[in-house]
């Protein structure tokens, strides 16, 4: 079971409005992503962080902007949301397993609409 | 990270067992062959991983061939449930890159 958490799940808000996407972790990993994946597309890394206060760009250019001043929550904002901003964001947490080798886990994603 | 080829789409009989390759002819001695897949509406999950030898686990099998140079995820029994995007996905041990996704495969499972 996911121990990582989105919300909302689905959010339809109007152009030029601000909106922050909720990720959060519960077993403190340092490593956390999010995702953009278009409806039928590939998903695409816009934000990753090693740790509390570690925010990077990924390699798709996204006018969105990530914080990390708690381990547990890693948000995603955008200050004024556009129809190309409509896509699913899904957050993910890695984590070393017995072999060290890493895996990700994904949250449910949270699909917007913007209109 | 080394890429991967997987066929864009396969179809599979319920209860059948279901094979999806993956090329990865440019695999280096340190890459493992991860897999994930992503059912409707959801985000990926986690499926198996490998670096050498064949693996089992509860939800699939993974068969590398000797040379590393493909892979095979076997579903032993396909179910309604298991209609996914499948995604072969090699990444470096111990690297700090990112996992990176392709197309992946589109399975359809028919009754």
């Amino acid at each position: 079971e996911a121990d990582i958490y989105q919300t909302p799940r689905y959010l339809v808000i109007g152009t030029g409005k601000k909106i922050t996407l909720e990720c959060s972790q519960t077993m403190g990993h340092d490593k956390m992503y999010w995702y953009q994946q278009d409806p039928g597309m590939e998903l695409h890394l816009i934000h990753y962080s090693y740790g509390v206060n570690s925010t990077e760009k990924g390699d798709l250019s996204s006018e969105s902007t990530v914080s990390r001043i708690r381990t547990e929550h890693f948000p995603l904002t955008l200050e004024s949301a556009r129809p190309s901003h409509t896509s699913q964001y899904l957050c993910a947490r890695e984590e070393s397993w017995r072999d060290r080798v890493d895996g990700y886990t994904f949250g449910s994603g949270t699909r917007l609409t913007v209109v | 990270d080394a890429k991967t080829t997987q066929p864009n789409s396969m179809e599979s009989n319920e209860e059948e067992p279901v094979h999806l390759p993956c090329n990865h002819s440019t695999i280096s001695g340190t890459d493992y062959i991860h897999w994930y897949r992503q059912l409707p509406s959801q985000g990926p999950e986690y499926v198996i991983h490998g670096l050498t030898s064949n693996v089992n686990n509860r939800m699939a099998s993974l068969a590398i061939a000797e040379d590393r140079k493909s892979s095979t995820l076997i579903l032993h029994r396909a179910t309604l449930r298991d209609a996914a995007v499948y995604y072969c996905i090699l990444r470096a041990y111990n690297a700090g890159n990112m996992l990176t996704f392709g197309g992946g495969t589109r399975l359809m499972v028919k009754p």
